[in-house]
């Protein structure tokens, strides 16, 4: 069965500075991986996705994300937070089945604070 | 853009009392989710639908049924309301097809005294 694992519950960071939010998954065979972002009191906003291709998927808001095979990990990063992208953070995994229906499933969510 | 809407934002039940949480999205995606989130669990799937009437059990079904008569609506239904599914619950759309993205409604925060 698939599982995502984001180790970090809150990652702090200062304005200007970069920040790295982790996501390891676990899937048969070869994963889709999203990132969403939820703002207080809204639902999930989708951020980006890696299907295939190029391992660096660039998304919304100057955020990007790095896909490793072989660490199996999609963390999400961007050069230079803002106090604006304070907010939490789930990474999502689907499997490459060509049969039946498949689940999305997501981490338990990291708490991103920036501070000015 | 797609737009996922949500009947209620906050909602307070009695137990006992029967809720029904309606979701409606505009873009004619064919299937729709709900979810429930809780701090420190995650998004948990509930229910789904790939096509109208259709209906599928997601990881947590007990105590929870739904309702998919349109292909833009899906209601999710908590036959007797009880204190543990106090949570917020938020549905979600998307287009048929694994590399399709889900688009979320805003959630309604459900609690149950």
């Amino acid at each position: 069965a698939q599982s995502v694992a984001q180790p970090e519950d809150q990652v702090n960071v200062a304005e200007g500075n970069p920040l790295t939010v982790k996501c390891t998954y676990s899937v048969s065979g070869n994963p889709y991986l999203f990132w969403y972002v939820q703002y207080p009191n809204r639902g999930l906003q989708f951020l980006l996705k890696y299907i295939t291709g190029d391992n660096l998927v660039k998304g919304s808001y100057g955020f990007e994300a790095e896909f490793n095979k072989s660490q199996t990990s999609f963390h999400l990063k961007k050069p230079s937070a803002l106090v604006s992208d304070s907010a939490l953070y789930f990474c999502a995994v689907r499997p490459y089945l060509n049969t039946g229906f498949q689940k999305l499933v997501f981490g338990t969510g990291t708490r991103l604070l920036v501070s000015p | 853009d797609v737009k996922v809407t949500q009947s209620s934002r906050y909602l307070v039940k009695r137990t006992g009392e029967k809720v029904f949480l309606e979701c409606v999205q505009d873009m004619d995606h064919e299937n729709m989710f709900w979810y429930r989130q809780d701090p420190g669990l995650g998004l948990r799937l509930i229910y789904f639908s790939y096509d109208v009437k259709m209906k599928e059990k997601g990881d947590i079904p007990e105590g929870y049924s739904v309702s998919r008569e349109k292909k833009e609506r899906f209601s999710l239904i908590l036959e007797s309301a009880s204190t543990n599914q106090t949570s917020m619950y938020l549905c979600a759309s998307s287009q048929d097809g694994k590399t399709y993205e889900q688009y979320f409604g805003p959630g309604t925060r459900l609690t149950v005294t």
